[in-house]
């Protein structure tokens, strides 16, 4: 069976850091992109980044570039978000994805004072 | 940025009824890239339909997906009473990738 488990999240003052984590199982992570997407409370979806199976290519919605960074760990079966220099705009349930067909449940970014 | 959008915003039916779902570009995207979620409340998203037409592992064949160009349609032929949530249109071909802004199909 197929278990994407984020972790990670919580509140953050703005100007904050934060790394959320994704631990895979039940598939081959190694073979797979991943992605991470997000949902602000009661709105849509929105891509946020995703990187290719060995980590040499990544791509980044503009509004987080220069301030998140994606990166994965194949013999931990792990991907990761780093998120610098948080906005009350990255407010957040942030998903990580087996490319586009299966979705972890998400972990939650508050960024407030 | 492609910007899709998705109509209608609410559609209200009854079980057993048909569903037409509509998404369509700001331009004309490819075919090999079109997905459709369902979201229901306190919960992930749910792959349905990839690359506009071919069904998910597990999705009944009540849903459908059709389109080409900019304008893309998700049909439920038969409506469950577990169809009822939100449906959101995807493409992943063109960076950045993008969504609709849903469709909630509510019981009639």
């Amino acid at each position: 069976e197929v278990q994407l488990v984020e972790s990670g999240g919580g509140l953050v003052q703005p100007g904050g850091s934060l790394r959320l984590s994704c631990t895979a199982s039940g598939f081959t992570f190694s073979t797979y992109w991943m992605t991470w997407f997000r949902q602000a409370p009661g709105k849509g979806l929105e891509w946020v980044a995703n990187i290719n199976q060995n980590g040499n290519k990544k791509d980044y919605v503009d509004s987080v570039k220069g301030r998140f960074t994606i990166s994965r760990d194949n013999a931990k079966n792990s991907l990761f978000l780093q998120m610098n220099s948080l906005r009350a705009e990255d407010t957040a349930l942030y998903y990580c994805a087996r490319d586009i067909d299966f979705w972890g449940r998400g972990t939650l970014v508050t960024v407030s004072s | 940025e492609i910007v899709l959008t998705q109509s209608p915003g609410t559609l209200s039916l009854s079980p057993g009824e048909r569903a037409t779902l509509s998404c369509r570009a700001s331009q004309s995207l490819s075919s090999s890239s079109v997905a459709w979620y369902q979201q229901k409340p306190g919960q992930a998203p749910r792959l349905i339909i990839y690359a506009t037409s071919s069904r998910a592992t597990g999705i009944p064949d009540r849903f459908s997906g059709s389109g080409s160009g900019a304008d893309f349609t998700l049909t439920i032929s038969r409506l469950e009473p577990e169809d009822f949530a939100v449906y959101f249109c995807h493409q992943y071909g063109m960076s950045p990738q993008t969504f609709g802004q849903g469709t909630k199909l509510e019981i009639k």
